[in-house]
């Protein structure tokens, strides 16, 4: 069984441009949550998504947004990129439960912002 | 919100001897204790977890343990291998009302060597 997919694996931008990355859960996942992991601030949340809807929110600017499509692959997006976005942004998929149900990662998008 | 602490921060151990990371939770309400092992230029691997109605769980040569009324919780690798050196990660959630997938708050992480 495939794991979780990420595109690109690196990327580097500016300052003021926009990105965004791509996650595909892995087959059966239903549900999908960003993560953020930068050295001085560990691994954050940033949302889940489930069934196309986002259900859980941290504590992020609006300019992180995200969506799911119907096939549950997802894509987050950053806008105004400032220097500080540099990071490792890691998606993890999961199966719907009524508990919490094990995440599992991919390798990430290495984001770097010049 | 919930806080993870993690520690210590660094654990060197000879090959084959047993190692112990543990963190402590502040959410009484967690419910679910996650770790994961992060090898350099990889994504955070799930090794093992346990869940609040269970105080210990086995696999192989890892194992998690779990402490409510003390609130912390740890994991145990014995004979370790020098394939066990990386960053490992405890991480706790809740279960949300709504039936979403409830966030994972991590502990900072710990970089373990296994000197062969």
């Amino acid at each position: 069984k495939a794991g979780v997919t990420q595109t690109p694996r690196y990327l580097i931008k500016t300052r003021g441009q926009q990105v965004t990355l791509s996650c595909s859960p892995i087959s059966g996942h239903r549900s999908v949550s960003w993560y953020q992991q930068t050295p001085g601030q560990g691994l954050q949340f940033l949302f889940e998504y489930f069934s196309e809807t986002q259900r859980n929110k941290g504590n992020f600017p609006g300019r992180f947004s995200g969506r799911q499509f119907s096939n549950s692959r997802s894509e987050m997006n950053v806008s105004t990129l400032e220097l500080g976005d540099s990071a490792l942004y890691l998606c993890a998929s999961s199966l719907l439960g009524a508990e919490n149900q094990p995440q599992h990662f991919g390798d990430g998008t290495r984001l770097s912002i010049l | 919100g919930e806080n993870v602490e993690q520690h210590p921060s660094t654990l060197s151990v000879q090959e084959g001897d047993s190692a112990v990371i543990k963190c402590t939770y502040s959410d009484s309400a967690s419910n679910y204790f996650p770790w994961y092992k992060q090898e350099l230029g990889k994504g955070p691997q799930l090794i093992i977890d346990i869940r609040s109605n269970v105080g210990e769980k086995k696999d192989q040569r890892i194992a998690v343990t779990l402490n409510k009324t003390a609130k912390h919780f740890s994991l145990h690798i014995t004979e370790t291998q020098p394939e066990d050196s990386a960053v490992y990660f405890c991480a706790a959630s809740r279960t949300v009302p709504s039936g979403a997938n409830s966030k994972l708050t991590f502990g900072k992480g710990i970089t373990l060597s296994v000197r062969p």
